[in-house]
């Protein structure tokens, strides 16, 4: 079976353009969740999904961050305008339920220019 | 703020060698612990899943212990191979109602020399 998809893997963009990134979690999984990494941190949650319902957006900048999930299954991620802030690791994750592992994706690899 | 400690920061060992590393964490409000490897590039994988005090599990070469009334866990790997190199990541999962949250340390990084 296979695993979380992200895409795309890499991503360059100029400041101030719109980007989007794109998750399909592990079939039957309904915990859908996207994580932000820079460099040298550990990952931070920004959103978690139950479903196609947003039961964690705390951590969402939402003045140009917005997400996704319509139908409960995929997920996309936006971010317009880009800011050189932005550039980092986003990573999608799905797990069956609270305490089992989080399946991880590859990531999306943003760089803002 | 919740602190998830994780230490060394990074670690250089020879093939061979065996290493551990350490992740604190609160001790209030425990669900789980998580263990992951991150290899350069590819997904973190999921090593271990821990939820009980005094919880041991153990993958191939790799093992980790649990404590959660000191609010610690190690990770061991025994006879280190080039290929365990990565970042190893833990992460601390509380529960708050029915709200769960997973907070990650920084991670260490092994480098395993040849």
């Amino acid at each position: 079976e296979a695993g979380v998809v992200q895409s795309p893997r890499y991503k360059i963009i100029e400041k101030k353009q719109p980007v989007a990134f794109w998750c399909n979690p592990i079939s039957g999984h309904n915990t859908l969740y996207w994580y932000l990494q820079n460099l040298g941190q550990g990952p931070e949650l920004l959103i978690r999904y139950e479903n196609e319902e947003a039961v964690d957006d705390s951590q969402l900048p939402k003045d140009r961050f917005s997400a996704e999930r319509l139908k409960g299954v995929d997920s996309t991620l936006k971010i317009q305008p880009a800011e050189l802030g932005d550039s980092a690791v986003y990573l999608c994750a799905s797990s069956l339920w609270p305490g089992s592992a989080k399946i991880f994706g590859p990531g999306t690899r943003l760089t803002v220019l | 703020i919740l602190n998830v400690e994780q230490s060394p920061q990074s670690l250089h060992v020879q093939e061979g060698d065996s290493t551990n590393f350490t992740c604190s964490f609160p001790s209030s409000n425990f669900y789980a612990l998580h263990w992951y490897r991150w290899e350069t590039a590819k997904s973190p994988e999921a090593l271990f899943v821990m939820t009980l005090n005094g919880d041991e599990k153990k993958k191939g070469r790799i093992s980790a212990t649990l404590n959660t009334k000191e609010g610690y866990s190690y990770l061991y790997i025994k006879g280190s191979q080039p290929e365990d190199s990565a970042t190893y990541l833990c992460a601390f999962e509380h529960s708050g109602g029915s709200n769960y949250k997973l907070t990650f340390g920084k991670g260490t990084l092994l480098t395993v020399n040849p």
